[in-house]
């Protein structure tokens, strides 16, 4: 079956440093895949789209990258800063659908 | 960019009863809307895909009967939870896509919290 995982621990790291997210997949054949941010009890917002064809997305102190072999992609968050704290989700279309399946998040804390 | 408003933004109801719950796009029209609940620390869960002037798409183990989705313009879509019971208490939200929105971009409202109580 069709899944998608990320880290369901939370990731806690110092201000300053980068902090990597992961988010696999299996069983699909995504022609793009997006990260979401989302904040306690608030809808999710969109940051970031990488196609099947780039391996690597940056905008200002994100990069995502996605490896379609290892069926995985990476976000970073570079000079990470206590308002970067949030849940990070991972999204894909599903194949043959038209409906985007998102994944469970992985909450990040950064310390001041 | 995209702006998609959601309302009411939590709601409180009595076991039973019906809530109807809003969702615009301000500045595009959304040729489909999707809605979401959310459990705390869970995932979103898709329960149906609203195309304008058809019927909703619901995801298996949605109850059609239960959430009446309506989308009757290219800008509203309601979500009405149809006799409430406290285990429908959730975080819903509604997100809403357009062919003239960029790179298949998802845009999400701010989420309602119903509280069946």
């Amino acid at each position: 079956s069709q899944k998608i995982e990320q880290n369901s621990e939370a990731l806690n790291i110092q201000e300053g440093k980068t902090a990597t997210l992961t988010c696999n997949y299996t069983n699909y054949s995504p022609a793009y895949l997006q990260w979401y941010r989302q904040d306690p009890g608030r809808g999710p917002v969109f940051l970031l789209l990488i196609r099947e064809n780039e391996k690597e997305k940056r905008k200002e102190r994100l990069k995502v990258t996605f490896d379609t072999t290892l069926k995985q992609s990476l976000f970073h968050i570079t000079a990470s800063q206590p308002a970067d704290s949030a849940t990070y989700l991972c999204a894909l279309e599903d194949t043959g659908g038209f409906k985007t399946i998102f994944g469970a998040g992985t909450r990040l804390f950064v310390k001041a | 960019g995209a702006v998609v408003s959601q309302h009411p933004s939590w709601v409180i109801c009595k076991s039973g009863t019906s809530v109807k719950i809003e969702c615009r796009s301000l500045d595009f029209q959304a040729t489909t809307m999707f809605w979401y609940r959310q459990f705390p620390k869970q995932s979103l869960m898709l329960m149906a895909t609203s195309n304008e002037g058809s019927k909703a798409t619901y995801e298996q183990g949605v109850e059609k009967d239960k959430f009446l989705i309506n989308h009757a313009s290219l800008t509203l879509s309601t979500l009405t939870v149809t006799s409430a019971h406290p285990e429908d208490s959730s975080f819903y939200i509604c997100s809403a896509s357009s062919e003239l929105t960029s790179g298949n971009t998802i845009y999400f409202g701010e989420g309602s919290w119903l509280t069946v109580v």
